[in-house]
């Protein structure tokens, strides 16, 4: 199993649409989870932290925490072109701190 | 404020050769992570440095090698370069807040 998993898509989304990205952990004592986007050929951008369970909004993305499922979402309402990218999901290890990223997955938002 | 500047953006080596690559970190950050990202994958963590010191290291051969000087910024070296070492080589700076910020990334070709 691995630590972190992601679907890697790709997810096709119409534009105006809901987009939902899912992640999943392995490690039950994880408190720290992010998401960072990433355009082709560019660098991860965090785009949202998660400490607690529930959901924290940020504009047009919601981060949903439910650890007792161990799993991490983020919603992106009224989805962009602009927002095609890799959207990487990161747990912060409970050992060291690290972070663990899944492999990410895809979106594509059709105009 | 600088983010986290990285160099060189590109280089190509060949089988066998050595690499140095640069970081410096975010202004107010003393923490620093490398990452190594083959095409289509999540970063895969390196190592951490602090205070001048490897606190955490991945699974990694020995070959990878890194030093933190005391401004803060970081090498990150790789001897014996083997076709596998192609990569997108990202360094990451933190705070004690926890929150990863990326640089550019080098990109690594060895041929």
């Amino acid at each position: 199993q691995k630590e972190v998993e992601q679907n890697s898509g790709p997810l096709s989304v119409p534009e105006g649409a809901i987009a939902s990205l899912n992640c999943t952990y392995s490690d039950r004592g994880s408190q720290s989870f992010f998401w960072y986007r990433q355009y082709s050929g560019k660098s991860p951008e965090l785009i949202m932290s998660i400490y607690s369970n529930g959901d924290k909004e940020d504009g047009r993305f919601t981060a949903q925490l439910n650890k007792a499922s161990q799993y991490v979402s983020l919603l992106i309402r009224d989805s962009q072109p602009s927002d095609s990218a890799t959207y990487l999901c990161a747990v912060k290890s409970n050992q060291g701190g690290k972070l663990i990223f899944g492999q990410g997955t895809e979106l594509s938002v059709k105009p | 404020d600088a983010g986290v500047t990285q160099s060189p953006t590109h280089l190509i080596k060949t089988r066998g050769q050595q690499v140095t690559l640069r970081c410096s970190p975010k202004s107010g950050h003393d923490t620093v992570s490398w990452y190594q990202q083959a095409l289509g994958q999540g970063p895969q963590f390196i190592f951490q440095y602090y205070e001048e010191e490897e606190r955490q290291r991945g699974n990694f051969p020995d070959r990878f090698s890194g030093h933190q000087f005391p401004n803060y910024s970081s090498e990150l070296n790789v001897n014996a370069l083997l076709l596998g070492d192609s990569a997108l080589y990202l360094c990451a700076s933190s705070s004690a807040a926890g929150e990863l910020f990326f640089g550019e990334g080098s990109r690594l070709t060895v041929l």
